[in-house]
This record gives structure tokens, C-alpha cells and sequence, in this order.
């Protein structure tokens, strides 16, 4: 069975400019989380996304969103990036609802704002 | 916060020998997790022990658990260079609906 496969795996952007970033699930997953890594903040919660609703969201300002789309694949969108939006953006699918259970990541994407 | 908090931040050992890590945590959990993480990679489950648990074994991985003290700690026994990485405790806390990673420690295994 497939992994968690996030595209892409780098991105270098500007500041203003927006990103998206996208996340295939294991399959037969319907929860897809969302959380972002900094060297001083660490793995920091973002969203989570199950049968294509939001179903809970971390302290992250209005500019981060996302969506979960019928085949269970979610987007992450950043808008009017900031320098302090550079991570590494980890995506993580999972059987259950609530993101408490096993967590299955992908491999990230490292953002670089420049 | 309600985070994990991992001891010690960086840890460096032969190979062969035993490495522990710690996690304390401040409020009731459903369960906890450990997980790792290669150098700038994704994280990869490795063992959950729910609140009811005292200790849990896989392979060379040992977790236990005391909710008395809120704390976990993870033995990984006779090391190898391949354990070099980044170990994360992850708890559930009642009522939180996500889990809530510590800042993690960083294991070097010397050969």
C-alpha cells in the first residue's frame, strides 16, 4: 500500500506571494492532518481534515487554510507568505477521526520565503 | 502549554549501547506515542501506550508509562548507527481532539 505522498517537496517563494502545498493518504484514510516544523517552535498543529470537513484547527492565523477534497486528498494553502512561514510542512493521514490516533506522515515540504 | 516536554534535548552514544529518553507531560492523556524522525524527513510511528498501560515492547524499543507522574520514557537497547535520529513523544490529552508533539531529542549513535 502506498505512503502518505506530499508534492511538492520544495518551494521557494517570495514574501506577499501565496502556496499551496498537496497531500495524498494512504488509502482507505479519511483523516488528514497538517502540521508545520520549525527548528524553535517544533511540530506545531495546524488542521485537520476528515470526510472533507475541517474538524480542528490549531493557532495558526486566518492565512493558513485548507481543504479536503471526495477522494480524501487535501491542499494547504498560505497566502501573503511571511519570512516566519519557512518550515518544513508535514502532512500526516490516519484510519481515525480526531488525529489521535496513529499518525502516518509524508515526507514534507520544505518552504523557504525568501 | 500542554506539550511534552522531552529530556534531554541531545544525546550522543556508542553503538551497542542502551539510549533512554524521557517525556513529562501536564495534564490526563488517552494515550501516547512515540515516533521518529530522520534528518528533515517525515515522522515514523513506533509504539502507542494508552493510560492504562505500564509498559509496551517492540523489537528493541521499551516505552513505559506512569500517569502518576506523567511521564514516559523510551529505551531503544543494544543501539545502532541506523537509530541516529530524532525521537518524539506525542501525547493525546482528554479532550484535546489532536496530538500535541514535544520538541523531540536528538540521538547520535557513534560507531
Amino acid at each position: 500500500k502506498a505512503g502518505v505522498t506530499q508534492t511538492p517537496r520544495y518551494l521557494i517563494k517570495t514574501r506577499g506571494q501565496q502556496v499551496t502545498l498537496s497531500c495524498s493518504p494512504i488509502s482507505g484514510h479519511r483523516s488528514v492532518s497538517w502540521y508545520q516544523q520549525t527548528p524553535g517552535q517544533g511540530l506545531q498543529f495546524l488542521f485537520e481534515y476528515f470526510s472533507e470537513t475541517q474538524r480542528n484547527k490549531g493557532n495558526f492565523p486566518g492565512r493558513f487554510s485548507g481543504r479536503q477534497f471526495s477522494n480524501s486528498r487535501s491542499e494547504m494553502n498560505v497566502s501573503t507568505l511571511e519570512l516566519g512561514d519557512s518550515a518544513l510542512y508535514l502532512c500526516a493521514s490516519s484510519l481515525s477521526e480526531g488525529a489521535r490516533g496513529i499518525q502516518y506522515f509524508g515526507a514534507g515540504t520544505r518552504l523557504s520565503v525568501l | 502549554s500542554q506539550q511534552g516536554e522531552e529530556d534531554p534535548q541531545a544525546l550522543s552514544i556508542q553503538e551497542g549501547e542502551n539510549a533512554t529518553m524521557n517525556c513529562s507531560y501536564k495534564t490526563s492523556i488517552n494515550n501516547l506515542q512515540w515516533y521518529r524522525q530522520n534528518s528533515g524527513r517525515g515522522l515514523v510511528h513506533l509504539i502507542l501506550i494508552r493510560s492504562n498501560e505500564r509498559e509496551k515492547h517492540s523489537g528493541r524499543l521499551r516505552v513505559t508509562l506512569d500517569t502518576s507522574k506523567k511521564s514516559s520514557s523510551l529505551l531503544i537497547t543494544a543501539s545502532r548507527a541506523a537509530d541516529t535520529a530524532s525521537y518524539f513523544c506525542a501525547t493525546d490529552f482528554q479532550g484535546a481532539q489532536k496530538l500535541v508533539f514535544g520538541q523531540g531529542t536528538r540521538l547520535t549513535i557513534n560507531p
